[in-house]
């Protein structure tokens, strides 16, 4: 059982749509972060939030921390063929240095 | 570009080869991190490394052997691995272990064919 789950696993949408993807969890967390990974690189660090209920924007994209900090969201506004790639979730429990990922959402964006 | 290095890119050995992979980073950091990355599973850490002390071992096979002569340098030496060890290995790293070990910067990654 993975600690961390990302919906949907593949999500594929046309140039110009919005689109949200959810990473859940049972367990508390005391930071979560977002990656993108592309196809032949590693993933690179878009966001971290530490705070239940934060929100954090990135040009079109809208990062969500929830108020219990188990779950997070990643909304697209607008989402362009650059968009497309490999959106990972990352979790810090508290006490604990380590990240866990989640197992990602391929988001494809059709020009 | 995020400031770590992998060599080589792409690597194809057979079981009884041994080989090693190369990482660097030029971001003044202290910490480094070894990833295994499969198909539709998530990222799994291998070793993390601490101004170049081992401080996690995620129950990896011995015939992964990693080595940090410096804070910039990373590798992970290969010998007698099995098919299901084809992968891409990422290395990351962050400012130092702990709380800033939440930020991580990886490199492009190696990826690894055992045939």
């Amino acid at each position: 059982t993975q600690l961390l789950e990302q919906s949907p696993q593949f999500l594929s949408i046309q140039e110009g749509e919005n689109l949200t993807v959810y990473c859940n969890s049972s367990s508390v967390f005391s930071s979560l972060q977002w990656y993108r990974q592309e196809p032949g690189e590693g993933p690179v660090l878009l966001v971290t939030v530490v705070t239940g209920g934060e929100v954090k924007k990135l040009k079109r994209l809208t990062f969500q921390f929830g108020d219990a900090r188990k779950d997070s969201s990643l909304h697209i506004t607008a989402a362009q063929p650059g968009d497309t790639g490999l959106y990972l979730c990352a979790g810090a429990r508290p006490n604990d240095y380590k990240l866990s990922f989640g197992a990602g959402t391929t988001v494809t964006v059709r020009a | 570009e995020t400031g770590v290095t992998q060599t080589p890119r792409h690597l194809v050995m057979g079981m009884t080869n041994k080989k090693s992979l190369k990482c660097e980073q030029h971001l003044g950091h202290n910490a480094m991190y070894w990833y295994k990355q499969s198909a539709k599973k998530p990222l799994e850490l291998m070793f993390v490394y601490n101004f170049k002390e081992q401080t996690e071992n995620n129950s990896v096979p011995s015939r992964f052997s990693p080595e940090c002569p410096n804070s910039s340098h990373l590798f992970l030496h290969l010998h007698t691995l099995q098919p299901e060890d084809s992968a891409l290995y990422l290395c990351a790293s962050s400012v130092r272990w702990g709380v800033s070990s939440y930020e991580q910067y990886f490199g492009p990654g190696t990826r690894l064919t055992v045939t």
